[in-house]
């Protein structure tokens, strides 16, 4: 069974970079499209973008300037990193697997809630 | 971009009920729906993709049907354990984007 596990600073300051990191057990990384998806407080879900195994990646467009992704294969990992942030960017961040037919999200991390706050 | 429109925001209902949930895209998707169960403080689950198809594992009282940009979820007979949010998600030009979400509640 696929497991996925979100970890990083759960508070960062105004204008700094917001970095997770999502760890994948219980099968490879390998060959799987890999999302970020976000959720702030009673609100609906946003996806933040997407990386292969590659390196190969696509960003929304809303996001695009600020995101940056990155996959370490050796480690089962990928991370993302999300600068400029601002009182808007609290959320919960979840990482996802997109399924083999890269349409939708089969499994989902339980989430990590980043507040930005001086 | 592809907006998602669900209706409604809240439906009230009772178990054993026939739930519907609508999802309306703002250009046609061909099938590429998807839609998700979300209860508090959880990640979305999977229930049914391609518009129709079922997620293994998922209780056939959960059925989507539509295609291009009209879509609906229905639970045929509503249990205790389906009172959350359920969130419909479209694919189309490497962007994924989700409805705002219907909260199902015990009436």
């Amino acid at each position: 069974q696929v497991q996925l596990q979100e970890s990083g600073p759960g508070l960062v300051k105004p204008s700094e970079t917001l970095s997770l990191t999502c760890t994948v057990s219980g099968g490879s990384i390998s060959s799987y499209y890999w999302s970020w998806i976000r959720q702030p407080a009673g609100k609906g879900l946003e996806w933040i973008g997407r990386i292969y195994t590659s390196g190969s990646t696509n960003y929304n467009p809303s996001l695009k300037s600020r995101v940056t992704m990155s996959v370490d294969t050796s480690k089962n990992q990928f991370s993302l990193k999300l600068s400029s942030v601002t009182a808007a960017d609290t959320a919960v961040y979840y990482c996802a697997r997109e399924d083999s037919s890269g349409k939708v999200f089969d499994y989902w991390g339980q989430g990590t809630l980043v507040t930005v706050s001086s | 971009d592809i907006q998602m429109t669900q209706s409604p925001s809240t439906l009230s209902a009772s178990v054993g009920d026939r739930v519907t949930i609508t999802c309306r895209a703002s250009q046609s998707i061909s099938s590429w729906l998807a839609w998700y169960q979300q209860k508090p403080g959880k990640a979305p689950k999977l229930l049914i993709y391609k518009a129709s198809s079922l997620e293994s594992g998922v209780p056939s009282r959960f059925s989507g049907s539509g295609s291009g940009t009209e879509f609906t979820l229905t639970i045929s007979s509503l249990q205790p354990d389906d009172f959350a949010t359920y969130y419909c998600q479209q694919y189309n030009s490497y962007l994924w984007t989700f409805g705002q979400g219907t909260k199902v509640e015990i009436k």
